[in-house]
């Protein structure tokens, strides 16, 4: 079955760049989506279609793809940036597409 | 504003039925390109998809779980029904409605519930 690959963490201090991959075979061809999850909260959407940002969120978060990797960039992190972060694409090669979480990676602030 | 919330059960044995409800405020289903999904998370795992279902009466369904899902639509109250079968421990989870837009693959999930926690237990 398909596999959204992330890294479980990252650790960065602050002031530094934090970068987050998500990996899997189809990631070229779809558009990947990013969630940030802080603790007891419920997720909130950080990246949409690869790069682009919702209203309200931080010119500091962007997100970018090549190949089949695409990645989520942190600049300037602070503390309040530690979290959870999950991507997400649809599974298109079946018989019916589906949603896909990558397995989530805990960024944490040094 | 756009919110979502959840309502139903916080304990259910195994083998019982769980029904959820979603009730949407400051958005309707009936609104050409917008879905709404179910979305859980067992306590300290991550996030998995369920099910959603589209303003047309459209739905996608788990490919793991799809026997076991069923989601329907109340346009006349704005709301949106989960109901999961068979319920086991390992279901134990944080339940999210979500919304989703635009139409079609590529389509990500804009707002998000509070999520309402689901123990499975005798």
């Amino acid at each position: 079955s398909y596999v959204l690959t992330q890294p479980p963490s990252v650790s960065v201090a602050p002031g530094q760049t934090a970068r987050i991959t998500c990996g899997g075979n189809n990631i070229g061809s779809e558009n990947v989506h990013w969630y940030q999850q802080k603790p007891g909260q419920a997720p909130v959407l950080v990246v949409y279609d690869d790069s682009d940002r919702p209203s309200g969120i931080p010119e500091r978060f962007s997100g970018s793809k090549s190949g089949n990797t695409a990645t989520l960039t942190i600049s300037r992190v602070e503390a309040g940036d530690e979290a959870d972060y999950y991507c997400q694409v649809w599974e298109t090669n079946s018989d019916q597409p589906y949603v896909m979480f990558g397995v989530g990676t805990k960024l944490t602030v040094l | 504003q756009i919110t979502l919330k959840e309502s139903g059960p916080t304990v259910v044995k195994p083998t019982q039925t769980l029904t959820l409800t979603c009730t949407l405020s400051g958005f309707s289903l009936s609104t050409s390109g917008v879905g709404v999904g179910w979305i859980r998370q067992p306590p300290g795992k991550a996030l998995e998809w369920l099910a959603l279902i589209y303003w047309d009466d459209d739905k996608r369904n788990s490919p793991s779980l799809k026997t076991r899902l069923t989601i329907t639509r109340d346009t006349s109250k704005n709301q949106v029904v989960l109901r999961m079968t068979n319920m086991d421990p390992v279901d134990t989870a944080t339940y999210y409605c979500v919304r989703l837009i635009p139409y079609g693959s590529g389509s990500y999930f804009d707002y998000w519930g509070q999520g309402t926690l689901v123990t499975v237990s005798s």
